[in-house]
């Protein structure tokens, strides 16, 4: 399955803590994008990031949230000092290099203690 | 400020009958709408799109419907069959279907046998 993979599915963290979410791109995309669902709520839009370029970072907290797509290896969306308000189920996808419909992972759930 | 609006929090439909999910825009720079299925603890997983150039695009039992003057577009389900049933988002963007995507609250579709 040469899908988006996000790692891992399941993140605990205590507060204060910092949590790494991972996110492989699928095979020839190169447009990453990261969502955050809250419980019974849709995807909100957090960043928008190409090949060691942030595009778009209008959806992302102004403080602890940080985003990166290396040149090599997986996207890693960054929240330093987790609080009780970050836990969320959050989704990447990515899309190719001349657009089109996004291609999600299956999401990191992230539960703070 | 919600830029894509689905009222309808849930549906429900008989197996066989017809499923109309609707949804709302507000922002005119939007031209490219996009559906998303998303089934429990998976990621949206893409169902259909449709180009502002166009008032309708059909994929099998898929059909969805634009009317740029009402800011308004529909998605039908027909016949409606039990694995249908999920959360319905519908996602608006700018740029064919690339790049920073709006995405509405979902419509949750019950299905029944």
């Amino acid at each position: 399955n040469a899908g988006v993979m996000q790692n891992p599915r399941h993140l605990v963290r205590r507060r204060g803590q910092e949590a790494r979410l991972r996110c492989s791109p699928m095979k020839g995309h190169s447009h990453v994008y990261w969502y955050r669902q809250l419980p019974e709520e849709g995807l909100k839009f957090m960043v928008y990031l190409q090949k060691e370029n942030i595009i778009d970072e209008s959806g992302m907290p102004k403080e602890r949230f940080s985003a990166e797509f290396p040149k090599e290896g997986p996207s890693i969306l960054r929240i330093q000092q987790v609080v009780r308000g970050d836990s969320a189920a959050y989704f990447c996808a990515s899309s190719p290099p001349k657009g089109g419909p996004q291609h999600f992972g299956d999401g990191t759930r992230l539960s703070i203690l | 400020d919600q830029q894509v609006k689905q009222n309808s929090p849930s549906l429900s439909v008989q197996e066989g009958r017809i499923s109309i999910l609707n949804c709302d825009y507000t922002n005119s720079m939007f031209d490219y709408f996009l559906w998303y299925k998303k089934y429990p603890a998976e990621g949206p997983t893409f169902l259909i799109s449709i180009s502002s150039i166009k008032d309708k695009n059909e994929d099998g039992r898929f059909t969805v419907f634009l009317n740029k003057s009402a800011k308004h577009l529909s998605l039908h389900i027909v016949p409606s069959q039990p694995g249908d049933s999920a959360v319905y988002f519908c996602a608006a963007t700018s740029g064919a279907g690339g790049f920073k995507t709006i995405f509405g609250a979902g419509t949750r579709l019950f299905v029944k046998a």
